[in-house]
């Protein structure tokens, strides 16, 4: 069965850090990965995704993660975080021939003035 | 690009009763929709996804006769919580996608409270 794990419930940040959002995957199959967030109360905003091509993937607000095959990861990355950055963060996991997407269990990111 | 909307954003209900939330894609036909629900401080989890003009497919403990979806058109999918009970409160957020670029699109969710 496919999955995907975010081992970290809440990531902790100084503003202007480089910050780092994990993401693991189990999958039978290409994965097609994708990065979310959710800020208090609302649905979830679409940060980037992976289908294929450059294992390097840039998306909004500066975010951009790294496809590691061999690593089975996705992990969620920004050079200088911003305190606007606080927000919860999921990790989503589809297949080729599904539309269904599986979700992580969230990291909540905290970014401290 | 995309948008999803998803209504009403909150609603409180007495126990018994029934509540519909509606999800609307307002610039593209979504072929595929899914209703979520979201527990305090914890993970989406998939209730069902909708097909235009065919029945939905609920995942797994998810009571069909409780939970009504309906996909009657490529913009609306509606969900009907029937009889509702306070164990029903929780934030339910749709997503759809018109299987384009594999972009799936969110509703900003509802937050149901029942008393």
């Amino acid at each position: 069965a496919q999955s995907v794990a975010q081992p970290e419930d809440q990531v902790n940040v100084a503003e202007g850090n480089p910050l780092t959002v994990k993401c693991t995957y189990s999958v039978s199959g290409n994965p097609y990965l994708f990065w979310y967030v959710q800020y208090p109360n609302r649905g979830l905003q679409f940060l980037l995704k992976y289908i294929t091509g450059d294992n390097l993937v840039k998306g909004s607000y500066g975010f951009e993660a790294e496809f590691n095959k061999s690593q089975t990861s996705f992990h969620l990355k920004k050079p200088s975080a911003l305190v606007s950055d606080s927000a919860l963060y999921f990790c989503a996991v589809s297949l080729y021939n599904t539309d269904k997407l599986i979700f992580g269990t969230g990291t909540r990111l905290q970014v401290f003035p | 690009g995309a948008v999803v909307s998803q209504h009403p954003s909150w609603v409180i209900c007495k126990s018994g009763t029934s509540v519909k939330i509606e999800c609307r894609s307002l610039d593209f036909q979504a072929t595929t929709m899914f209703w979520y629900r979201q527990f305090p401080k914890q993970s989406l989890m998939l209730m069902a996804t909708s097909n235009e003009g065919s029945k939905a497919t609920y995942e797994q403990g998810v009571e069909k006769d409780k939970f009504l979806i309906n996909h009657a058109s490529l913009t609306l999918s509606t969900l009907t919580v029937t009889s509702a009970h306070p164990e029903d409160s929780s934030f339910y957020i749709c997503s759809a996608t018109d299987r384009v670029d594999y972009g799936y699109t969110f509703g900003s969710g509802t937050r149901l409270t029942v008393v």
